[in-house]
């Protein structure tokens, strides 16, 4: 069901190490999946996708990784760096060609 | 580089007050939405449009209106502010595309309070 009221988790890094961040998706019929970062104050901006076809799909510093038989994605991010701190979520498209359903979101803290 | 504008920024307002969030983009976007978000939580969809005169309830419940009349302009409007109302919103808009690609452009946001 919604999850109205969840605090987000936490993950803290070190500087330079990498970091994995993991979402559980609900709804097998999701073709379309695409994480977002949010920094504080700012409306969330556009990292990855990957469409359902795909297994795995690698940007700049960061892949991400689908596993639909346990619908599970997962983000990611190589050489973390202190700019990279931040929310990060992802969203799932649930109905074909209507809207993105996003996650409950992990906040990133990278410690220098 | 998306251009989707919000204002104002933050907002600080009376209880019992009208009050109006805009947001415009300029990339020829057929769909918009609104988004609800409290600090450290979860975005919530509470209305979106497929183009002008389209406006939809999203996935939470909310006493805001919305209109379309432009497809550039999609405006969120609350009647009569209450505390419970106190919360950022989110404008984001995306290409109607043949394909379920459903990447999403957002704003930076209004901070609403409502003392």
């Amino acid at each position: 069901g919604e999850s109205v009221g969840l605090h987000l988790p936490t993950l803290s890094v070190q500087e330079g190490d990498n970091s994995i961040i993991n979402c559980a998706y609900s709804n097998s019929a999701s073709d379309y999946f695409i994480w977002y970062k949010q920094e504080s104050g700012k409306g969330p901006q556009f990292i990855i996708d990957i469409r359902s076809n795909m297994d795995k799909r690698q940007g700049q510093r960061v892949t991400v990784l689908l596993n639909k038989t346990v619908k599970h994605l997962s983000l990611q991010i190589a050489a973390t760096q202190p700019g990279d701190s931040a929310v990060y979520f992802c969203a799932e498209n649930i109905e074909y060609g209507n809207k993105l359903v996003f996650g409950a979101g992990t906040i990133l803290r990278v410690k220098s | 580089e998306a251009d989707i504008y919000q204002t104002p920024r933050y907002l600080v307002i009376g209880t019992g007050k009208k009050i109006t969030l805009e947001c415009s983009q300029t990339m020829g976007h057929d769909k918009m939405y609104w988004y609800q978000q409290d600090p450290g939580m979860e975005l919530h969809l509470i209305h979106y449009s497929y183009g002008v005169n389209s406006t939809e309830k999203g996935d939470l419940s909310s006493e805001s209106t919305v209109s379309r009349i432009r497809t550039e302009h999609f405006p969120l409007t609350l009647e009569s502010a209450r505390p419970s109302h106190t919360s950022q919103y989110l404008c984001a808009s995306s290409s109607l595309g043949g394909t379920a690609n459903e990447k999403l452009f957002f704003g930076s946001g209004t901070q609403l309070s409502v003392l």
